[in-house]
């Protein structure tokens, strides 16, 4: 069981936008950046954005991510089949000690 | 240009040890720090700990502290995660990644990341 709480999947068509919820608590997400991965399949994780909204060089503004709270959302539009992968939120949690990972969420584009 | 490169798959027998290895290029491997990711199979990302090879400095998350050892040889630029004795538990992909500069141990995130390690535990 996750930390951070994301919904397992998401789908939407080629075109359309989508977005992925990740939902903590004050220890974590309330209090902390959050950042969000990209994992195609087969592959290593991707830096998609840090410090909850920020978009590394050479990632397009096609993504884009926001924090309200104790959740955090990332945002994709303009879907493209080769955006179909595992997506995870990221962020430090202040009780552990440590840094969590959502349980990540499968993005289909139909 | 930054580049991380993981040793090989291993196949171990539960009880042996094991270490594998993450080359940093490209960058002054010194000057960030140095993280392990566990995934296992078909499951999500878990933060195992960092290391600055700088000084050594290491910090474990506490479900892996005392399970496995972080280390880093800055001679050669290479980190390590080592076990001492493994656990068909065990049996995940390894990802060495590295903190970005903007980034820090409390406030985490990985900009470069290795290609992976597979670790498979089996008697």
């Amino acid at each position: 069981q996750s930390v951070l709480t994301q919904p397992p999947s998401v789908s939407a068509a080629p075109g359309q936008k989508v977005t992925i919820s990740c939902s903590g608590s004050s220890s974590n997400i309330g209090n902390n950046y959050v950042s969000w991965y990209q994992q195609l399949p087969g592959t290593a994780p991707k830096l998609l954005i840090y410090d909850n909204n920020k978009r590394p060089s050479g990632i397009p503004d096609r993504f884009s991510g926001s924090k309200s709270g104790t959740s955090a959302t990332l945002g994709i539009t303009g879907l493209q089949t080769g955006d179909e992968a595992d997506y995870y939120c990221g962020t430090w949690d202040s009780s552990l000690s440590a840094a969590v990972f959502g349980g990540g969420t499968q993005l289909t584009v139909l | 240009e930054v580049q991380l490169v993981q040793s090989g798959a291993e196949v171990k027998k539960p009880g042996e040890s094991l270490k594998i290895s993450c080359k940093g290029s490209g960058y002054s491997f010194t000057s960030y720090w140095i993280g392990w990711v566990r995934q296992m199979p078909g499951k999500g990302l878990e933060w195992m700990g960092i290391i600055y090879p700088g000084d050594s400095d290491t910090r474990y998350s506490p479900s892996f502290q005392g399970q496995v050892t972080i280390s880093a040889d800055k001679s050669i630029s290479t980190a390590y995660l080592q076990w001492s004795s493994l656990k068909a538990s065990d049996t995940a992909m390894y990802y060495c990644a590295r903190l970005s500069e903007m980034a820090t141990p409390s406030t985490p995130f990985f900009d470069y990341w290795g290609q992976g390690t597979l670790v498979t535990v089996s008697s």
